[in-house]
């Protein structure tokens, strides 16, 4: 049980596109979603919180407009990096949160992203 | 602000050494600790959640154990298949008005090494 995928795992797209990440849980209704990104060595950074049915929750610095967060179902929540540029590129990683599972977070795999 | 501080950054062990990975946290109102595994590329797994000072969680040769400023994780007898980084994270109840009430503060990691 407490599994989550994402989608893409990983994408390279040119400067100036835009990029959307899947996010599921496939067994358990989420809640709360959440979103990191994690460069290399270093350690997981919070972007941003959704709860289903509203708006996310951005972490101070993150810029709201950039990256565009939905959680429309208690399954999918998606994040769309727009106009991505090449100090986008990282790790992206989904966690989800589901009722019975007191506080714990349930992440994706990642998806890795390189904008040229 | 929370602060969690792992350490060592590296360790490495021959197959069968036992040891333990330290784990200091600087929080207001601590929620839970949590431990998860992360092999490279991939999202971190989830293996314990700690409540309250005292408590004491085991899964085949790892225990972790939480007291009121540090956690440990205990590593019996491991094997290669044990090397990963083991992330520890906090959750504290958010003192400012927006963000979310779930977030989790990640110390930097341990990498660990089991050679055969």
């Amino acid at each position: 049980g407490a599994v989550v995928s994402q989608h893409p795992s990983w994408v390279i797209c040119k400067s100036g596109t835009s990029v959307k990440i899947e996010c599921r849980s496939l067994d358990f209704q989420a809640t709360t979603m959440f979103w990191y990104r994690q460069f290399p060595k270093q350690s997981l950074m919070l972007m941003a919180t959704s709860n289903e049915g509203s708006k996310a929750t951005y972490e101070q610095g993150v810029e709201k407009d950039k990256f565009l967060i939905n959680h429309a179902s208690l399954t999918l929540s998606t994040l769309t990096v727009t106009s991505a540029h090449p100090e986008d590129s990282s790790f992206y990683i989904c966690s989800a949160r589901g009722q019975g599972f007191q506080e714990t977070q349930y992440f994706g795999p990642g998806t890795r992203l390189l904008v040229l | 602000e929370d602060q969690v501080t792992q350490s060592p950054e590296a360790l490495r062990l021959q197959e069968g050494e036992s040891s333990s990975l330290n784990c200091s946290y600087t929080v207001s109102g601590l929620r839970g600790l949590f431990w998860y595994r992360q092999d490279p590329g991939k999202g971190p797994e989830f293996l314990f959640t700690l409540y309250s000072a005292g408590e004491e969680k085991e899964k085949e040769r790892l225990k972790a154990t939480l007291t009121k400023k540090e956690s440990f994780l205990h590593i019996t007898a491991p094997k290669p298949e044990d090397s990963a980084t083991y992330l520890c994270a906090v959750q504290a109840r958010r003192r400012d008005s927006g963000g979310s009430n779930y977030k989790l503060t990640f110390g930097k990691g341990t990498l660990l090494t089991v050679n055969p």
